[in-house]
């Protein structure tokens, strides 16, 4: 079982509209959770970035919480642009020596007109 | 550009045959990163350098596959013997410092690998 769950696996909405992506995880211990957006065909992009003591943090249109408490983590896009459509990846790290991070499955968000 | 740099950007090989993907990653990025993406898969962890050396090679899924890094700057992966099942996109990834920076991952645009 993987250790960072998104959902919805995919995801259709009509431009201007809002939603929320959602990431579960079981990571520990944990150093921080990382919000990525991929585009069909290139690599991943950094969205946003939280640690264990932020709870809300935004980039534009976007915006991640956390709850370190119950192990979850949301993106949430507000007035969508047909640019939104892409696959939106949820990576947690540990807070040991190695550093490692694991890699949810992704969300795969469609924005049409 | 600044960005990583990864070459081929498509590379067709029949089933057998080696193949070697290189990275050039962001300059003065001393942590550099494999990872294999399957067609609507999420991102596989294969290797980590840190300079020059992999402290971390617990993704590479046999050893058929390698990876080096020289003058703590370009990286290539190795696969030997090429199977149907290798095929995927394989993207690279720099960062400023070690992963326990907590600094983000600066991504290619991948090799996307096709075993015939």
């Amino acid at each position: 079982k993987n250790q960072v769950e998104q959902s919805p696996q995919s995801l259709i909405i009509l431009e201007g509209k809002n939603c929320t992506l959602q990431c579960n995880y079981t990571v520990s211990p944990f150093s921080n959770l990382r919000w990525y957006k991929q585009d069909t065909g290139r690599g991943p992009v950094s969205l946003t970035i939280m640690t264990f003591s932020e709870n809300t943090k935004s980039n534009g249109r976007y915006t991640a919480t956390l709850d370190a408490d119950t192990k979850q983590s949301s993106l949430h896009i507000t007035a969508s642009q047909l640019s939104d459509s892409a696959s939106y990846i949820c990576v947690v790290s540990y807070n040991t020596n190695a550093g490692k991070s694991t890699f949810g499955d992704g969300t795969t968000l469609t924005v049409k007109p | 550009g600044a960005g990583v740099s990864q070459s081929p950007s498509n590379k067709v090989t029949e089933k057998g045959k080696d193949v070697e993907l290189r990275c050039d990653p962001i300059s003065g990025h001393t942590a550099l990163y494999w990872y294999r993406q399957s067609l609507g898969q999420g991102l596989e962890f294969l290797i980590y350098f840190q300079g020059n050396s992999a402290p971390d090679k617990s993704g590479l899924p046999s050893d058929r596959f390698s990876a080096e890094r020289t003058g703590g700057s370009v990286s290539t992966l190795t696969i030997q013997r090429t199977q149907q099942e290798d095929s995927a996109v394989y993207l690279c990834a720099s960062s400023l410092a070690g992963r326990r920076a907590g600094q983000p991952q600066h991504f290619g645009d991948g090799t996307r690998l096709s075993i015939l």
